[in-house]
């Protein structure tokens, strides 16, 4: 089952502006993972910050942890098209070595 | 290259066949981990395994899923008496043994049961 829902489901943005994302999710958790996956191919891993942390940076991305909330946001500054894609959440819940439980995922697009 | 890899990338079969998919991790990765995506969801925990060992299983692995990762390398994802809803894109994802990491996917098997 999905762990929590993203929001939004959809955003189109145009190139050099950014791109928000939220995630929300049930239990308690380890860390918090986004990733990113192209039209009809693997994931790949952005970020990972984790419980005790609330704010964490790399490169143009800049991922929020609000564990009273049980939130997270993705922001990408200064989106490029090759930005576009799926954007997933991913939780490693306490206790259980490391299986991510994913959201429903944003699907951005970026145009020029 | 030194990803994880999967085979086939792609297969179609008739519904009642079986079909096994494979995924080859990191070298040096302990965990390996099998999910589902279906179409517009977010993937799917299938099961999980510590070098050989299958440690944790979905309830969505009904008894015609097995899985196996002899000699803790690669691991195979068997489906028996393939169903149109077991459509769906298979994913192997491996990462290191340590608490709290980032897992490394597979480019995924589609598999689409016509």
């Amino acid at each position: 089952s999905q762990q929590g829902e993203e929001d939004p489901q959809a955003l189109s943005i145009q190139e050099g502006e950014n791109a928000t994302m939220n995630c929300s999710y049930k239990t308690s958790i380890n860390n918090l993972q986004w990733y990113r996956q192209n039209s009809g191919r693997g994931l790949v891993h952005l970020i990972l910050i984790r419980s005790n942390e609330r704010e964490k940076h790399s490169g143009r991305l800049r991922v929020t942890l609000d564990t009273s909330k049980k939130s997270s946001s993705l922001l990408i500054t200064a989106s490029r098209a090759a930005d576009t894609a799926s954007y997933f959440c991913a939780t490693a819940q306490t206790g259980t070595a490391s299986k991510l439980t994913f959201g429903t995922g944003t699907r951005l697009q970026v145009t020029l | 290259d030194t990803g994880v890899s999967q085979d086939p990338r792609h297969k179609i079969t008739k519904r009642g066949q079986n079909v096994t998919f494979r995924c080859d991790p990191i070298s040096e990765h302990n965990r390996l981990y099998w999910y589902r995506q279906t179409l517009g969801q977010g993937p799917e925990f299938l099961t999980y395994f510590q070098n050989e060992a299958q440690l944790e299983k979905s309830r969505l692995l009904s008894d015609r899923f097995s899985a196996e990762r002899p000699k803790g390398s690669f691991s195979t994802l068997e489906i028996q008496r393939t169903e149109q809803g077991d459509s769906a894109m298979y994913l192997c994802a491996s990462s290191p043994d340590s608490y709290a990491t980032e897992a490394f996917f597979g480019q995924g098997t589609r598999l689409t049961v016509v």
